[in-house]
Formats: C-alpha cells, sequence, structure tokens
C-alpha cells in the first residue's frame, strides 16, 4: 500500500511570486488535510477537503487555497508569497474526516 | 490553540521504557488523544490514539486517566530510532477534524 507522496520536496521562490504544492493521498482515503510548519513550531492546520469539497479551514489569509481533485490528491496554492511563507507543508490523508492521518514526508518551502 | 501541555524534553535510557506525560484537563467527552511523533524534517508519524480507555498497539501504550484529564504513552523498549518530537493532541471536533498540535515533547534516547 502506497503512502501519502508529495512534491516537490523543496521549493525556492521570491517574494510575491506564487506556488502550487501536490499531494498524492494513500489507497482508499478520501480526506486531505494540509499543514504547515514553521522551524522549530508544531504544524498549522490550513485546510481540509473531503470528497472534492472544503471541509475546514484553520486561520489562514484566502491567499492560501486548495484543490481536491477525483482521485483524491490534492493542491495547495499559495499566492502573493511573504517571507513567513518559507515552511515546511505537509499533507495528510485518512480514510474518512474522523480517521487518524497519515502525513506525507511534506515539501520545503523557501520564500526570498 | 493546543488543548494539551507536555514537558519540552525528556531524556531515556536505550532499552528502558520510555514515559511520556500530556496533560488535557480541558477535554471534552467526545474528544480523543492522539499522539504522533515526528523525527528530524519528516512528516509526523501517527503512533496510537484513545479515548478513554487504555490501547495498544505494535509500538506503544496509552494509558489514559480515568478522569481523562491526563495521560501517557509508553515507549516499552525504546531505541535510538525513537528519538523524536512526540506531539499529544486533542482532536478538536469543530468541523473539520483538525489536529491542533502544540510544542510537544523532544525525546532523546541515550546508548
Amino acid at each position: 500500500e502506497t503512502g501519502v507522496t508529495q512534491s516537490p520536496t523543496h521549493l525556492i521562490k521570491t517574494r510575491g511570486q506564487q506556488v502550487t504544492l501536490r499531494c498524492s493521498s494513500q489507497s482508499g482515503h478520501n480526506t486531505v488535510s494540509w499543514y504547515q510548519q514553521a522551524l522549530g513550531q508544531g504544524p498549522q492546520f490550513i485546510f481540509q477537503y473531503y470528497r472534492e469539497e472544503e471541509n475546514g479551514r484553520g486561520n489562514f489569509p484566502p491567499r492560501f487555497s486548495g484543490l481536491q481533485f477525483p482521485n483524491y490528491s490534492s493542491e495547495l496554492n499559495v499566492n502573493a508569497l511573504e517571507l513567513d511563507d518559507s515552511a515546511l507543508y505537509l499533507c495528510a490523508s485518512s480514510r474518512n474526516t474522523d480517521n487518524e492521518q497519515f502525513f506525507g514526508p511534506g515539501t520545503r518551502l523557501t520564500v526570498l | 490553540d493546543a488543548k494539551t501541555t507536555q514537558p519540552t524534553s525528556m531524556d531515556c535510557a536505550e532499552g528502558r521504557a520510555a514515559n511520556l506525560p500530556c496533560n488535557h484537563s480541558t477535554i471534552s467527552g467526545n474528544e480523543y488523544v492522539y499522539w504522533y511523533r515526528q523525527i528530524h524534517s519528516q512528516g509526523p508519524q501517527y503512533i496510537i490514539h484513545g479515548l478513554k480507555n487504555n490501547e495498544t498497539n505494535e509500538m506503544a501504550s496509552l494509558i489514559i486517566t480515568e478522569d481523562r484529564k491526563s495521560s501517557t504513552l509508553i515507549l516499552p523498549h525504546a531505541t535510538l530510532r525513537d528519538t523524536a518530537v512526540y506531539y499529544c493532541i486533542v482532536r478538536v471536533f469543530q468541523g473539520a477534524q483538525k489536529l491542533v498540535f502544540g510544542q510537544g515533547t523532544r525525546l532523546t534516547i541515550n546508548p
């Protein structure tokens, strides 16, 4: 059984640019959650997608947006990048919204 | 905000049991306690979860007090590979079933 995968592994962008991060959920999982982890901090919830619809959102501005596709893979888009957006972005999938979440390895985003 | 309190760091000798405490005094009746760990710069790894009964799996045991205000994660025979940050999480039921991470406990297993 393939676990959660994320791409790319690392990414460097400049302030003001836009970025798209990708996540493939584990087989049989229909829910994807995204988290941001700044250096030295615990992950913070960005939003969750369930069956292609946003199912809840954390305290992040609208320039953070997402999509979930019919195969339950997902994208995180961030517009107008700021220096503080530099972080490890984690994707987690679960069998349903109330099941345990399994995390991918993350994408390390650096904004210069 | 995280609903849990954990010690910042702990040490344990290899081969001994590692006991990681967590306080969650404001937990609600239908909220589960989850434990994850994160090895440097990797994604968090699910360990175990429980509601009110003690739980055990191949990785660890979870002991939840009768009043549910605290719990202990037990790694029975710690190895060097268990060195990681351990997060105790109360899973909030507000719309999305999100995980609210705190600062966690940095567990160091010493040879």
